[in-house]
């Protein structure tokens, strides 16, 4: 089965500097997709960035990007230039191609610190 | 435009009781996928259904079941409530039959079972 474990369970950064939260998935799959959530205070979830595993590129949105290792199965995501706002519940989450379940694991709580 | 909604947003029942969810995806989705976050993890898949049949189920029983629409809402239903259901439900949506890349989350409702 199918797994995403994130081992921090919380993480702090000063305003302005960079963090990088982890997160380790267990596969036997060649075809999946990988994602980081952020879910703020509010509750709404909302997609940060995606990653196709046959893509080598690492995926970038602007101040966010991910670190892809295939083959040690880690997904990590940076963010630069924290911002105060970035301060959330973030998630890593899986897909097999073709299938429609998303797995999730247990979340990071990012601290943004003035 | 608007985006995912959900109702009611919290809901208190007591053991033994039935409870009816309801959500709208956004405008344009034909695909909804239902979601229990627990307290402090990340959400667990339940189902998601598409065409107004259900498509792919996680690990959850039976007294968890659901319905699509003609004009795609969804409404999920929980059985024989139990103390463990107690959880944010949250609905996600998207297009073309879940192909169409990002699922767009509700705001969630929060249940509580006493």
């Amino acid at each position: 089965a199918q797994t995403v474990t994130q081992s921090q369970p919380e993480m702090s950064v000063q305003e302005a500097e960079t963090v990088t939260l982890s997160c380790t998935y267990d596969t036997s799959e060649s075809d999946y997709y990988l994602f980081w959530y952020k879910q703020p205070p509010s509750r709404q979830m909302i997609l940060v960035i995606r990653q196709e595993a046959y893509k080598q590129q690492n995926a970038t949105e602007n101040r966010f990007s991910v670190n892809f290792q295939k083959a040690a199965k880690s997904f990590s995501l940076k963010i630069s230039d924290s911002q105060l706002g970035d301060a959330a519940m973030y998630f890593c989450a899986y897909r097999r191609g073709g299938t429609y379940k998303y797995i999730f694991g247990t979340g990071t709580r990012l601290k943004v610190l003035a | 435009d608007a985006g995912v909604t959900q109702s009611p947003t919290h809901l208190i029942k007591t053991r033994g009781q039935q409870v009816t969810l309801r959500c709208s995806p956004k405008s344009g989705h034909d695909t909804v996928s239902w979601y229990q976050q627990a307290l402090g993890q990340g959400p667990q898949f339940i189902f998601q259904y598409y065409e107004e049949e259900e498509r792919q189920r996680g690990n959850f029983p039976d007294r968890f079941s659901g319905h699509q629409f003609p004009n795609y809402s969804s409404e999920l239903n929980v059985n024989a409530l139990l103390l463990g259901d107690s959880a944010l439900y949250l609905c996600a949506s998207s297009a073309k039959g879940g192909r169409g890349g990002e699922q767009f989350f509700g705001p969630g409702t929060r249940l509580t079972v006493l």
